[in-house]
Protein backbone atom coordinates (compact mmCIF):
# COMPACT_ATOMS: atom_id res chain seq x y z
CA UNK A 1 0.00 0.00 0.00
CA UNK A 2 1.16 3.75 -0.28
CA UNK A 3 2.69 5.02 3.00
CA UNK A 4 4.81 8.05 4.24
CA UNK A 5 7.10 7.86 7.03
CA UNK A 6 9.20 10.42 8.71
CA UNK A 7 10.96 11.31 12.13
CA UNK A 8 9.39 11.92 14.70
CA UNK A 9 9.94 15.24 16.39
CA UNK A 10 10.19 17.40 17.84
CA UNK A 11 13.91 18.40 16.20
CA UNK A 12 15.35 20.83 18.62
CA UNK A 13 18.10 22.90 17.26
CA UNK A 14 19.91 26.03 17.55
CA UNK A 15 20.10 29.05 14.92
CA UNK A 16 21.98 28.01 12.06
CA UNK A 17 22.76 25.12 12.46
CA UNK A 18 22.63 22.16 10.05
CA UNK A 19 18.77 20.59 9.63
CA UNK A 20 17.96 17.09 8.33
CA UNK A 21 14.72 15.31 8.31
CA UNK A 22 14.44 11.82 6.91
CA UNK A 23 11.32 10.66 4.75
CA UNK A 24 11.13 7.18 2.85
CA UNK A 25 8.11 6.39 1.17
CA UNK A 26 6.40 3.23 -0.17
CA UNK A 27 4.33 4.00 -3.26
CA UNK A 28 2.59 2.35 -6.23
CA UNK A 29 3.37 3.40 -9.35
CA UNK A 30 5.52 6.44 -9.61
CA UNK A 31 4.62 9.17 -7.33
CA UNK A 32 5.21 12.73 -7.33
CA UNK A 33 6.71 13.82 -3.76
CA UNK A 34 6.10 17.02 -1.67
CA UNK A 35 7.61 18.70 1.49
CA UNK A 36 4.95 20.88 3.33
CA UNK A 37 4.93 23.41 6.10
CA UNK A 38 2.56 24.68 8.78
CA UNK A 39 2.75 27.39 10.83
CA UNK A 40 1.01 27.83 14.17
CA UNK A 41 -2.49 28.08 13.72
CA UNK A 42 -2.59 28.10 9.92
CA UNK A 43 -3.18 25.42 7.11
CA UNK A 44 0.00 23.76 5.01
CA UNK A 45 1.80 25.71 2.58
CA UNK A 46 3.62 23.80 -0.11
CA UNK A 47 7.57 23.86 0.70
CA UNK A 48 9.28 22.01 -2.37
CA UNK A 49 8.48 19.14 -4.67
CA UNK A 50 10.16 16.78 -6.88
CA UNK A 51 8.21 14.54 -10.01
CA UNK A 52 10.65 12.31 -10.55
CA UNK A 53 13.56 10.19 -9.91
CA UNK A 54 16.66 12.30 -9.33
CA UNK A 55 14.88 15.83 -9.25
CA UNK A 56 15.63 18.44 -6.75
CA UNK A 57 13.29 20.38 -4.93
CA UNK A 58 14.55 23.66 -3.33
CA UNK A 59 12.92 26.59 -2.14
CA UNK A 60 14.01 29.41 0.99
CA UNK A 61 16.81 27.45 1.45
CA UNK A 62 15.20 24.03 2.06
CA UNK A 63 16.39 21.24 -0.20
CA UNK A 64 15.24 17.86 -0.53
CA UNK A 65 16.13 15.12 -3.35
CA UNK A 66 13.69 12.57 -4.68
CA UNK A 67 15.68 9.15 -4.53
CA UNK A 68 13.82 6.14 -6.19
CA UNK A 69 16.59 3.87 -5.35
CA UNK A 70 16.07 4.36 -1.27
CA UNK A 71 12.90 5.49 -1.55
CA UNK A 72 13.36 8.75 0.05
CA UNK A 73 13.01 12.29 0.08
CA UNK A 74 14.92 13.90 2.96
CA UNK A 75 14.63 17.35 4.07
CA UNK A 76 17.90 19.59 4.35
CA UNK A 77 18.39 23.05 4.89
CA UNK A 78 22.41 24.29 5.80
CA UNK A 79 22.01 26.78 8.52
CA UNK A 80 17.53 27.14 10.59
CA UNK A 81 16.55 30.28 11.16
CA UNK A 82 14.17 30.57 14.43
CA UNK A 83 11.36 31.65 11.68
CA UNK A 84 11.82 28.13 10.44
CA UNK A 85 10.04 26.62 13.78
CA UNK A 86 7.16 25.20 12.25
CA UNK A 87 6.19 21.37 11.52
CA UNK A 88 6.94 19.80 8.51
CA UNK A 89 5.17 16.86 6.36
CA UNK A 90 6.22 15.23 3.75
CA UNK A 91 3.73 13.84 1.00
CA UNK A 92 3.14 12.14 -2.33
CA UNK A 93 0.32 11.69 -4.68
CA UNK A 94 -0.38 8.77 -6.73
CA UNK A 95 -2.34 8.16 -9.60
CA UNK A 96 -4.97 5.22 -8.13
CA UNK A 97 -8.10 3.86 -9.55
CA UNK A 98 -7.62 7.00 -12.29
CA UNK A 99 -8.03 9.35 -9.76
CA UNK A 100 -4.91 11.72 -7.78
CA UNK A 101 -4.53 10.42 -3.90
CA UNK A 102 -2.40 12.32 -1.46
CA UNK A 103 -0.62 10.12 1.65
CA UNK A 104 0.94 12.53 4.34
CA UNK A 105 3.38 11.38 7.19
CA UNK A 106 2.53 12.23 9.91
CA UNK A 107 4.43 15.12 10.17
CA UNK A 108 7.81 16.49 12.25
CA UNK A 109 8.03 19.37 14.47
CA UNK A 110 11.42 21.65 14.20
CA UNK A 111 12.01 23.75 16.97
CA UNK A 112 14.93 26.34 16.42
CA UNK A 113 16.13 28.55 19.54
CA UNK A 114 18.11 31.89 19.06
CA UNK B 1 -2.54 32.41 -2.54
CA UNK B 2 -5.42 30.31 -3.84
CA UNK B 3 -8.47 31.39 -3.12
CA UNK B 4 -9.65 28.89 -0.65
CA UNK B 5 -11.86 29.38 2.38
CA UNK B 6 -13.56 27.45 5.51
CA UNK B 7 -16.77 28.71 6.95
CA UNK B 8 -17.06 28.31 10.18
CA UNK B 9 -13.26 28.31 11.23
CA UNK B 10 -14.89 27.70 15.32
CA UNK B 11 -17.91 25.37 16.00
CA UNK B 12 -18.70 23.85 19.38
CA UNK B 13 -21.81 21.33 19.27
CA UNK B 14 -23.27 19.12 21.02
CA UNK B 15 -23.22 15.11 20.32
CA UNK B 16 -25.51 13.90 18.04
CA UNK B 17 -26.54 17.08 16.30
CA UNK B 18 -25.84 17.54 12.64
CA UNK B 19 -22.60 19.68 11.87
CA UNK B 20 -22.04 21.20 8.01
CA UNK B 21 -18.23 22.57 7.21
CA UNK B 22 -18.07 24.46 3.61
CA UNK B 23 -14.97 24.55 1.66
CA UNK B 24 -15.54 27.43 -0.96
CA UNK B 25 -12.76 28.20 -4.00
CA UNK B 26 -11.77 30.78 -6.33
CA UNK B 27 -9.74 28.65 -8.35
CA UNK B 28 -11.74 26.45 -10.88
CA UNK B 29 -9.43 23.40 -9.38
CA UNK B 30 -10.66 19.99 -10.41
CA UNK B 31 -10.17 17.78 -7.37
CA UNK B 32 -11.32 18.92 -3.48
CA UNK B 33 -9.79 16.85 -0.24
CA UNK B 34 -10.87 16.96 3.27
CA UNK B 35 -8.33 15.90 5.72
CA UNK B 36 -8.90 15.93 9.73
CA UNK B 37 -5.86 16.96 11.81
CA UNK B 38 -5.27 15.23 15.32
CA UNK B 39 -2.20 14.82 17.47
CA UNK B 40 -0.24 11.97 16.98
CA UNK B 41 -1.98 11.05 13.61
CA UNK B 42 -0.76 13.59 11.16
CA UNK B 43 -3.45 14.71 8.16
CA UNK B 44 -6.06 11.76 7.18
CA UNK B 45 -7.90 12.12 4.03
CA UNK B 46 -12.04 11.37 5.02
CA UNK B 47 -13.54 12.38 1.41
CA UNK B 48 -12.17 14.01 -2.01
CA UNK B 49 -13.94 14.80 -4.98
CA UNK B 50 -12.24 14.64 -8.49
CA UNK B 51 -15.59 16.68 -9.91
CA UNK B 52 -18.87 17.88 -10.01
CA UNK B 53 -21.36 15.02 -8.25
CA UNK B 54 -17.86 12.85 -8.05
CA UNK B 55 -16.95 12.05 -4.89
CA UNK B 56 -14.66 8.89 -2.50
CA UNK B 57 -14.11 7.95 0.25
CA UNK B 58 -10.52 8.08 1.60
CA UNK B 59 -9.01 6.26 4.87
CA UNK B 60 -11.41 7.57 7.85
CA UNK B 61 -14.67 8.00 6.44
CA UNK B 62 -17.06 6.68 8.84
CA UNK B 63 -19.67 8.85 10.14
CA UNK B 64 -18.71 11.66 7.20
CA UNK B 65 -20.53 12.73 4.01
CA UNK B 66 -19.81 15.12 1.62
CA UNK B 67 -21.33 16.51 -1.76
CA UNK B 68 -20.33 18.83 -4.33
CA UNK B 69 -23.31 20.37 -6.77
CA UNK B 70 -20.72 23.52 -7.63
CA UNK B 71 -16.90 23.27 -9.08
CA UNK B 72 -16.64 25.73 -6.49
CA UNK B 73 -18.09 24.18 -3.10
CA UNK B 74 -17.29 21.18 -1.06
CA UNK B 75 -19.19 20.55 1.96
CA UNK B 76 -18.62 17.79 4.89
CA UNK B 77 -21.42 16.76 7.02
CA UNK B 78 -21.45 15.04 9.90
CA UNK B 79 -25.37 13.38 10.24
CA UNK B 80 -24.49 12.79 14.25
CA UNK B 81 -21.29 14.40 15.82
CA UNK B 82 -19.30 12.26 18.56
CA UNK B 83 -16.69 13.48 20.66
CA UNK B 84 -14.12 11.26 18.49
CA UNK B 85 -14.85 13.74 15.75
CA UNK B 86 -13.41 16.63 17.74
CA UNK B 87 -10.77 17.67 15.45
CA UNK B 88 -9.41 20.83 12.59
CA UNK B 89 -10.45 19.55 9.81
CA UNK B 90 -8.89 20.83 6.61
CA UNK B 91 -9.93 21.28 2.77
CA UNK B 92 -7.49 21.69 0.10
CA UNK B 93 -7.78 21.47 -3.79
CA UNK B 94 -5.18 20.61 -6.51
CA UNK B 95 -5.20 21.25 -10.18
CA UNK B 96 -4.19 17.61 -11.35
CA UNK B 97 -1.38 18.95 -13.84
CA UNK B 98 0.82 20.35 -11.02
CA UNK B 99 -0.33 17.77 -8.55
CA UNK B 100 0.37 20.00 -4.95
CA UNK B 101 -2.40 20.51 -3.10
CA UNK B 102 -3.51 24.49 -1.56
CA UNK B 103 -4.99 24.27 1.86
CA UNK B 104 -7.47 25.98 3.14
CA UNK B 105 -6.84 28.00 6.51
CA UNK B 106 -8.74 25.29 8.73
CA UNK B 107 -12.19 24.72 11.01
CA UNK B 108 -11.53 23.70 14.79
CA UNK B 109 -14.41 21.38 15.38
CA UNK B 110 -15.46 20.95 19.59
CA UNK B 111 -17.99 18.16 19.97
CA UNK B 112 -18.99 18.16 23.48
Amino acid sequence: GNSVTQMEGPVTLSEEAFLTINCTYTATGYPSLFWYVQYPGEGLQLLLKATKADDKGSNKGFEATYRKETTSFHLEKGSVQVSDSAVYFCAHTTLTGGSYIPTFGRGTSLIVHP
Amino acid sequence: DAGITQSPRHKVTETGTPVTLRCHQTENHRYMYWYRQDPGHGLRLIHYSYGVKDTDKGEVSDGYSVSRSKTEDFLLTLESATSSQTSVYFCAISDIRAYEQYFGPGTRLTVT
